[in-house]
């Protein structure tokens, strides 16, 4: 089956600077990769999501990169915000069922 | 707005007992899913149901069973709660075929005593 792996499980940031959070997946037919965000007592909520036709895909200051051959995928997050401190998780999917990251806690120090 | 509902977000419970995780999702999904998030492993997946009756199971399945008698409702069962089963459960639902957006619900989370 898929499996997805994440780097860092920890992130620190200052506010107004990039975080930049990476996955690699091993199921060469996952077509669908989606980023979520869990902020503290909440269950995860879609952020961005990307699919394998398409190389990059960005939302304001959120940015997704899919590189198909390396079977890698990153989340930029820029100009960081305090309420940007949260919780992100990667998946991938070939059908209907997704396989998640180990997530990263990212903070955002003010 | 899609909403998924879990019918607690807290709960005790004592080892042996059997316990039953309830999720109702108001936007007409096929598919529904229980996860089970622990920290350091992420999500993992432990059943699925792709239709009313049907169901899948998921990566760590062992010591749970689900029933979705109805399209909206889809419960996650421990039919006798250990230790190791203490975490946060994770209720999502979806609409089948290509690979679409998960909807969560806030998670409940169980200790078992």
């Amino acid at each position: 089956g898929e499996n997805v792996e994440q780097h860092p499980s920890t992130l620190s940031v200052q506010e107004g600077d990039s975080a930049v959070i990476k996955c690699t997946y091993s199921d060469s037919a996952s077509n669908y990769f989606p980023w979520y965000k869990q902020e503290l007592g909440k269950g995860p909520q879609l952020i961005i999501d990307i699919r394998s036709n398409v190389g990059e895909k960005k939302d304001q200051r959120i940015a997704v990169t899919l590189n198909k051959t390396a079977k890698h995928f990153s989340l930029h997050i820029t100009e960081t915000q305090p309420e940007d401190s949260a919780v992100y998780f990667c998946a991938a999917s070939s059908g209907d069922k997704l396989t998640f990251g180990t997530g990263t806690r990212l903070a955002v120090r003010p | 707005d899609v909403k998924v509902t879990q019918s607690s977000r807290y709960l005790v419970k004592r080892t042996g007992e059997k316990v039953f995780l309830e999720c109702v999702q108001d936007m007409d999904h096929e598919n529904m899913f229980w996860y089970r998030q622990d920290p350091g492993l992420g999500l993992r997946l432990i059943y699925f149901s792709y239709d009313v009756k049907m169901k899948e199971k998921g990566d760590i399945p062992e010591g749970y069973s689900v029933s979705r008698e109805k399209k909206e409702r889809f419960s996650l069962i421990l039919e006798s709660a250990s230790t190791n089963q203490t975490s946060m459960y994770l209720c999502a639902s979806s609409f089948t075929g290509r690979s679409t957006e998960a909807f969560f619900g806030q998670g409940t989370r169980l200790t078992v005593v």
